[in-house]
């Protein structure tokens, strides 16, 4: 399977605690998103790197968050110090910068903050 | 500030008969449109797009209609099959935005009845 991968599929946590998520894009895609998603909402932006790059982030992103993709292959998503608000489903996608608009989206990680 | 909207949140629809889902938006710098369908416990998988140069896209039974006077397009599913039934996104994307991110409506859930 060449799709994007995404890892856990899904985490329980404490408040307080951090957890990380990892997402593993379509190998040529050099582009990756993450989006989160609340029950009954559309995805929402909240970060994306070219490469190895992080070129933009969302408001939604808080000092909590924090998105790293060394090498320009996989990335991963940290929140520090959860929050019950912060449940939802974390996205990942990729693109390739020829057709960059078409964006292919994994699995998703469900985390369930209690 | 909500740019892009799907009013209807729930379709029921007879197999065999058109399913019309809708979406409007705001921002005048969309460029290009897309849908997106999701079944649960699974990302969004891309179906089908369309330019903001072309007013409408067919692939096989899926055709997008875009207007861009009304700031409106519709994705038409004909004849609807009880495997179309998901949860669909519509997304915008601008040229000028980083990386093309997307900025998805709140989506429209369509039941197909056998």
């Amino acid at each position: 399977d060449t799709g994007v991968s995404q890892d856990p599929r899904h985490k329980i946590t404490k408040r307080g605690q951090n957890v990380t998520f990892r997402c593993d894009p379509i190998s040529e895609h050099n582009r990756l998103y993450w989006y989160r998603q609340t029950l009954g909402q559309g995805p929402e932006f909240l970060t994306y790197f070219q490469n190895e790059a992080q070129l933009e982030k969302s408001r939604l992103l808080s000092d909590r968050f924090s998105a790293e993709r060394p090498k320009g292959s996989f990335s991963t998503l940290e929140i520090q110090r959860t929050e019950q608000g912060d449940s939802a489903m974390y996205l990942c996608a990729s693109s390739s910068t020829r057709t960059s608009y078409e964006q292919y989206f994994g699995p998703g990680t469900r985390l369930t903050v209690t | 500030d909500q740019q892009v909207k799907q009013n209807s949140p729930s379709l029921s629809v007879q197999e065999g008969r058109i399913s019309i889902l809708n979406c409007d938006y705001t921002n005048s710098m969309f460029d290009y449109f897309l849908w997106y369908k999701k079944y649960p416990a699974e990302g969004p998988t891309f179906l089908i797009s369309i330019s903001s140069i072309k007013d409408k896209n067919e692939d096989g039974r899926f055709t997008v209609f875009l207007n861009k006077s009304a700031k409106h397009l519709s994705l038409h599913i004909v004849p609807s099959q009880p495997g179309d039934s998901a949860v669909y996104f519509c997304a915008a994307s601008a040229r000028e935005a980083a990386g093309n991110k997307l900025t998805f409506g709140g989506g429209t859930r369509v039941l197909v009845k056998p």
